[in-house]
């Protein structure tokens, strides 16, 4: 089993571009979250699909941010514009059972 | 609303004791489930034990219990024979009932637990 696998590992942006991190969730789960984890906030939850769907974007910070998940291997996190705050590891992670799987995260600076 | 509160912002322990980390909960809801990860220094936030809140057994994973008082809402993780590798950041987290339409998790603010040799 390959895990929750996520891409890149690491990005270094400048202000105003555009950023985009790429989760592929363990095969077979039907969830998938994405987290932002800051020294200042912890661990937040952002969006999550079940099925594909969207269910919760509540906690996505504000209209810079959007999360897609076009088929069931594959969901997208993107900033337009980046703004230094953004900074922060990006978690991803699915869910079997009563078990919620984390990818190894994205960690993200923009400059 | 979910809480997860982590008090011990740090823990030190010697190598091969036992550790307690705390962690009490709070919540309406009479179905739900807590879980405990580690996130080493590289980043990755990995698994370690489940308890459901209607698990009569206390979970235990290896060396990992959890020490589930529900009368009290607390669900303590305790490391048994500690190893050098244990030295983590470790977060406590809960999972709401699937009748209120959430699945994610709500995590309290971790536990950094140093093992000293």
């Amino acid at each position: 089993d390959a895990g929750v696998i996520q891409s890149p590992r690491h990005e270094v942006t400048e202000m105003g571009q555009e950023v985009t991190l790429r989760c592929k969730p363990i095969s077979g789960h039907d969830y998938l979250f994405w987290y932002r984890q800051t020294m200042m906030r912890g661990l937040e939850l952002l969006i999550y699909f079940n099925n594909n769907v969207p269910i919760d974007d509540s906690g996505m910070p504000e209209d810079r941010f959007s999360a897609k998940m076009p088929n069931a291997s594959f969901s997208t996190l993107k900033i337009q514009p980046s703004e230094p705050r953004d900074s922060a590891v990006y978690f991803c992670a699915s869910k079997e059972g009563n078990t919620i799987y984390f990818g190894e995260g994205s960690w993200l600076t923009v400059v | 609303a979910q809480k997860i509160t982590q008090t011990q912002p740090g823990m030190f322990v010697q190598e091969k004791e036992a550790v307690t980390l705390d962690c009490t909960y709070d919540t309406s809801d009479q179905s739900y489930g807590l879980f405990w990860y580690k996130q080493p220094s590289s980043g990755e936030m990995i698994f370690l034990i489940y308890q459901g809140s209607y698990d009569e057994q206390n979970a235990t994973e290896g060396r990992y219990s959890l020490n589930f008082q529900k009368a009290r809402k607390s669900a303590n993780l305790v490391i048994s024979a500690s190893q050098l590798g244990d030295s983590a950041m470790y977060f406590c987290a809960m999972r709401v009932p699937k009748d209120t339409g959430r699945r994610a998790l709500t995590f309290g603010s971790g536990t950094r637990l140093q093992v000293q040799p």
